[in-house]
């Protein structure tokens, strides 16, 4: 799978939009982009992921450049529920294909 | 989402003795599981991919007959760590895929913290 490069870690005010960024620059045209996210103590959770086009759900928008070489995650407004370690993952989409794990980014929600 | 549960979620055992940790995906059936290690303050670390009615792969460096996996069910996978030691302490999680489902992302359980004293 790709690499990928996440900022060690984030700040954002309660309320606000928070943006984490992503890059991929040697992303496969046959890879996708997932994002998970781990609250302290817990298992990951999904939360969206995308091939080229924008996405959008109920959690969060996840916005793809045009080269696809970089990608960034919004919450579109932050609570202190989400202050997680933010996971950015590149990988095919077939069969059962693992998930390597970076570092992340650890997002602080502030009050 | 699909729901993937872990248990026991915490426990402490003395060094020498071995430790099973159960993985159950409770609403898809699951031919695929995947089992991680997560030490303190870093990334989550893939130890083996277990299949269903077959041996488990191990990733590059992690001891097989140290962490034997057994994938009896489509529903149920197990994690035995044999002779554990201090250093085997971590938090170990597993998760799986639902292969009936569209899109392709991993249910995650909410982890099993080993201690070994």
């Amino acid at each position: 799978d790709a690499k990928t490069t996440q900022p060690t870690s984030m700040d954002c005010a309660e309320g606000r939009a928070a943006n984490l960024p992503c890059n991929h620059s040697t992303i496969s045209g046959n890879e996708y982009v997932y994002w998970y996210r781990q609250i302290h103590s817990q298992g990951p959770q999904y939360i969206i992921h995308g091939l080229k086009n924008n996405e959008t759900n109920e959690m969060a928008s996840l916005i793809i450049t045009e080269d696809r070489k970089s990608s960034t995650l919004i919450l579109p407004h932050a609570t202190l529920r989400d202050t997680a370690v933010y996971y950015c993952i590149v990988r095919v989409n077939f069969g059962n294909e693992k998930l390597t794990f970076g570092t992340g980014t650890r997002l602080t929600i502030i009050p | 989402g699909a729901v993937v549960s872990q248990h026991p979620s915490r426990v402490i055992c003395k060094s020498g003795t071995s430790v099973k940790i159960e993985c159950r995906s409770l609403d898809f059936q699951a031919t695929t599981m995947f089992w991680y290690r997560q030490f303190p303050k870093q990334s989550l670390m893939l130890m083996a991919t277990s299949n269903e009615g077959s041996k488990a792969t191990y990733e590059q460096g992690v001891e097989k007959d140290k962490f034997l996996i057994n994938h009896a069910s489509l529903t149920l996978s197990t994690l035995t760590v044999t002779s554990a030691h201090p250093e085997d302490s971590s938090f170990y999680i597993c998760s799986a895929r639902d292969p009936s489902g569209e899109s392709y992302e991993q249910y995650f359980g909410p982890g099993t913290r080993l201690t070994v004293t």
